[in-house]
This record gives structure tokens, sequence and C-alpha cells, in this order.
């Protein structure tokens, strides 16, 4: 069975830094792209970062390049990201989601897993 | 960045009624296109790929339809389960992706 748990939410003050970690389990976690997505509170889904099976492609945001930055450890399989420089508006819900390339050419999310919160406040 | 807009935001219906739910690309996705279901304090469900393939163990009364800018969900004989939060979701290009800003089924 696919299972994604994140953590490494809570509280962190604007300016602070947060690592959030996904554990992957139940599939060869090195065969595929991985993403963070958020949601804030009320409000819908926001796609942050994908990162290539060996790390050598990743693509972020515009809301977060600079700030935010996906890693992995396929040892561990394991997802992160690493959040800098925090706002108040980086309040969310932080998904982290396998990727599956359809027929080969049309990437979709087939896994996901329950989130973290992550609080900025002052 | 492509931009996504779905509409309606939110939408009423009976059960046993077809409701659709429209999602414009600014920009052509070809067929990139994919829906996911919300319901409250869960993740999203993948309902459909590729703007028009079931995933697999969605129910028949989902199909989407659709290409380049412009895209449907239908949902056709609404059961009370059905009532979420739906998002449209482009995945063409340079892996820099958007999510429309759903919407919201009530029944």
């Amino acid at each position: 069975e696919v299972q994604l748990v994140e953590s490494g939410g809570g509280l962190a003050r604007p300016g602070g830094s947060l690592r959030l970690s996904c554990a992957a389990s139940g599939f060869n976690f090195n065969a595929y792209w991985m993403s963070w997505v958020r949601q804030a509170p009320g409000k819908g889904l926001e796609w942050l970062a994908n990162i290539k099976q060996d790390e050598v492609e990743k693509y972020h945001a515009d809301s977060v390049k600079g700030r935010f930055s996906i890693s992995r450890d396929n040892a561990k399989s394991s997802l992160y990201l690493q959040m800098n420089r925090l706002r108040v508006e980086d309040t969310a819900v932080y998904f982290c989601a396998k990727i599956i390339y359809n027929s080969g050419r049309f990437p979709s999310y087939d896994y996901w897993g329950r989130g973290t919160l992550v609080t900025v406040s002052s | 960045d492509i931009q996504m807009t779905q509409s309606p935001s939110s939408l009423s219906a009976s059960i046993g009624d077809t409701v659709t739910i429209r999602c414009r690309a600014s920009q052509s996705v070809s067929t990139h296109l994919n829906w996911y279901q919300q319901k409250p304090g869960k993740a999203p469900k993948p309902l459909i790929y590729a703007a028009s393939t079931l995933q697999s163990g969605v129910p028949s009364r989902f199909s989407g339809s659709g290409s380049g800018t412009d895209f449907t969900l239908t949902i056709t004989s609404l059961q009370p389960e059905d009532s979420a939060i739906y998002y449209c979701h482009q995945t063409y290009g340079a892996l820099t992706w958007t999510f429309g800003q759903g919407t919201r089924v009530e029944i």
C-alpha cells in the first residue's frame, strides 16, 4: 500500500525557517517524480515544486522561488521542503504527492499524503 | 505561467442531476489536464487524467472532455457523496503546474 506521511509542520515566526519531510513507502520511491502542494486555510490548492528522480531537475512556483527548496533522499525514501524567509501568507497545509506519467506522457498525482500544517505568525 | 479559471465557483444541485464544471486555460495545455475531488479535511482524490481518462476505481458517472484551453468535468446522476470541491490541474510544459481555484458542489 502506498503511503506518504508528511511531518515537520508547526508554528514558525515570520522570517524563520522550517523543513518539511515526507516519508514514502509502498512503492519504488526512486523511480518517481515527486511534488509539494499547499492549501491555505479555506483556499484552493497551490502547486509549489516538483523534483525528478535523480534531483537533476527541480521546479518551483514563482511564489516560493528563492525561499523554498525541494530535495529528496532516495536511500531514505524521503522528500523534503526547506522553507526559509517564511511569511504569514505561507500559512497552509502542505501536501506531498507522487507523480505518475500516465501512458508515459500525461503527468498527474496518483497519491497524496494527509498534509502537515504550517502556521506562520508572530 | 499558465492560469486556470474554473466556473462556476460553486453550484447547488439535487440528487440525480447532471452538473458540468468548466475549466479554461490561459494558453493551450493540449490534453495535459487533470481533475481532483477534495472533501473537507482530506487530501485531494484523483478523478481524471489526460482530460478524459478516468482514474481506476472512479465511478463512470464522472467524465471529462476538452483539449487546448477549454475543458469540462461532468457528473451525471449526482450522488450525495459527490458533494465536494473539484479542482482542475494543468501539467503542461516546463513542469510549472497550476490548479484552478476550485468549484464547490453542494447537494
